[in-house]
């Protein structure tokens, strides 16, 4: 069945260094792909998304391309704020329903 | 746009006490989600729903969870007996046709 499969976390950088998550997943088709974060006591929101391959999603200095050929979505951003701190999910959606596939989520803590 | 609304913020009720859950989703929204948040678990899908009709409720863990949605405007989860393990934070989320999904701002439920 399809999937996600995202680095463990916890990540662990200083102010201003680059950062990548990296995404893998697994699905028939051609899936639609996203990027949640989830700061501290909120709900998940939208990052940034990719609807078909070589598409990159950017919002806030944070990027992903959509590569099918490696079937990688990774999240990059060249230079973190002590406020990116939050936890980052991956998530795909594929097929004719609305359901999510998640992955199990990477934290994220910037020092300054 | 007032976004997911989820009631109340917080719960603390004794086991065996019945609990309600409440979500109004975003307006034009005809997908609504419900997930359940532990640092042991993650995040995990309850039930959907697409135009008020439950699709998916194979992630309710037992027959002691049960999901409605009267109207477009809004649904209830229910627990009852409650049990200490049921212990989670809940998110609500609705969706429109481009599939994103926008998250309440979660419910806190303990179960002592």
């Amino acid at each position: 069945g399809d999937s996600v499969t995202q680095m463990e976390g916890p990540v662990t950088l200083s102010e201003e260094a680059f950062l990548t998550i990296n995404c893998t997943y697994t699905a028939t088709g051609y899936p639609s792909l996203f990027w949640y974060v989830q700061y501290p006591g909120e709900g998940l929101q939208l990052l940034l998304k990719a609807t078909k391959a070589d598409d990159k999603g950017s919002n806030k200095g944070f990027e992903a391309t959509y590569r099918k050929e490696t079937t990688s979505f990774h999240l990059e951003k060249g230079s973190v704020q002590v406020s990116d701190s939050a936890v980052y999910f991956c998530a795909l959606n594929a097929g004719n329903n609305r359901k999510l596939i998640w992955g199990l989520g990477t934290s994220l803590a910037v020092n300054p | 746009d007032a976004g997911v609304i989820q009631s109340p913020r917080h719960e603390v009720t004794e086991m065996g006490q019945e609990v309600t859950l409440r979500c109004k989703p975003i307006s034009g929204h005809n997908s609504l989600f419900w997930y359940r948040q532990t640092m042991m678990r993650g995040l995990e899908l309850l039930i959907y729903f697409n135009n008020n009709v439950p699709i998916d409720d194979s992630g309710m863990p037992e027959d002691r969870f049960s999901a409605k949605m009267p109207n477009a405007s809004f649904s209830t989860l229910k627990i009852q007996p409650s049990e200490p393990r049921d212990s989670a934070v809940y998110f609500c989320a609705s969706s429109p046709e481009d599939r994103v999904q926008y998250f309440g701002p979660g419910t806190r439920l303990t179960v002592t």
